[in-house]
């Protein structure tokens, strides 16, 4: 059962545009909600993250859409550039507390071009 | 720099052969986390260790992998014996308890032929 849903598996997008990248959830228990964004060769890192008593967060180029009751989130990423072309996830926690294990959606593979 | 150190970052073995994993969490990391990386799956949880002690492993095959960790610096993943479908990229993450971040090596590629 795949408990984290994300789309689109691929996205191409022109410099400057604004890439999103949409997650769905079905578990109520999670109350942490991440992006990763993972370069080839490298490991997964923390971009930005949402607790769901909020609907929105930004940090710099990158803000995070939540909505609870639609049990959805979504990336997007303002005047995107080459240097963003990598793979993302978004991931969800449940409510156990601490740095528990993260369920990922299967990733996006986005492109920007020049 | 504080970070995840995994060895080795490549490994090549032949079907039946005993792998290990080693991963290095960030000093004073209390929690450490494997996952799997396939394209078909994508990340995957493995088993996750609290204060050394294994508090999740729903997600490894018991019948051939194993993870320990021998004390709070080092965390190893042992698969025996190894399968060609066990080919994939295995990361280690740390994470402090009450916190939310988790820090991921680079990872292992395993190549099981």
């Amino acid at each position: 059962q795949q408990q984290v849903k994300q789309s689109p598996q691929s996205l191409i997008v022109q410099k400057g545009g604004i890439p999103i990248i949409n997650c769905a959830y079905e578990n109520t228990a999670f109350d942490y909600f991440p992006w990763y964004q993972q370069f080839p060769g490298k490991g997964p890192a923390l971009l930005i993250a949402i607790r769901p008593d909020v609907s929105e967060k930004k940090e710099g180029r990158f803000t995070i859409s939540f909505n609870k009751s639609a049990k959805q989130f979504s990336l997007h990423i303002m005047d995107s550039q080459p240097g963003d072309s990598a793979t993302y996830f978004c991931a969800a926690r449940g409510s156990g507390g601490g740095a528990d294990g993260l369920t990922f959606g299967k990733g996006t593979h986005l492109i920007i071009q020049p | 720099d504080a970070r995840v150190t995994q060895t080795p970052r490549d490994k090549v073995t032949e079907m039946g052969q005993e792998v290990t994993m080693r991963c290095q969490p960030i000093l004073g990391h209390n929690t450490v986390f494997w996952y799997r990386q396939t394209m078909m799956q994508g990340l995957e949880l493995l088993a996750y260790f609290r204060n050394r002690a294994p508090l999740d492993d729903s997600g490894m095959p018991k019948d051939r992998f194993s993870a320990e960790m021998p004390d709070a610096t080092l965390a190893t993943l042992k698969i025996q014996p190894s399968e060609p479908r066990d080919s994939a990229v295995y990361f280690c993450a740390s994470g402090l308890a009450g916190t939310t971040e988790a820090f991921f090596g680079q990872g292992t590629r395993l190549t099981v032929v």
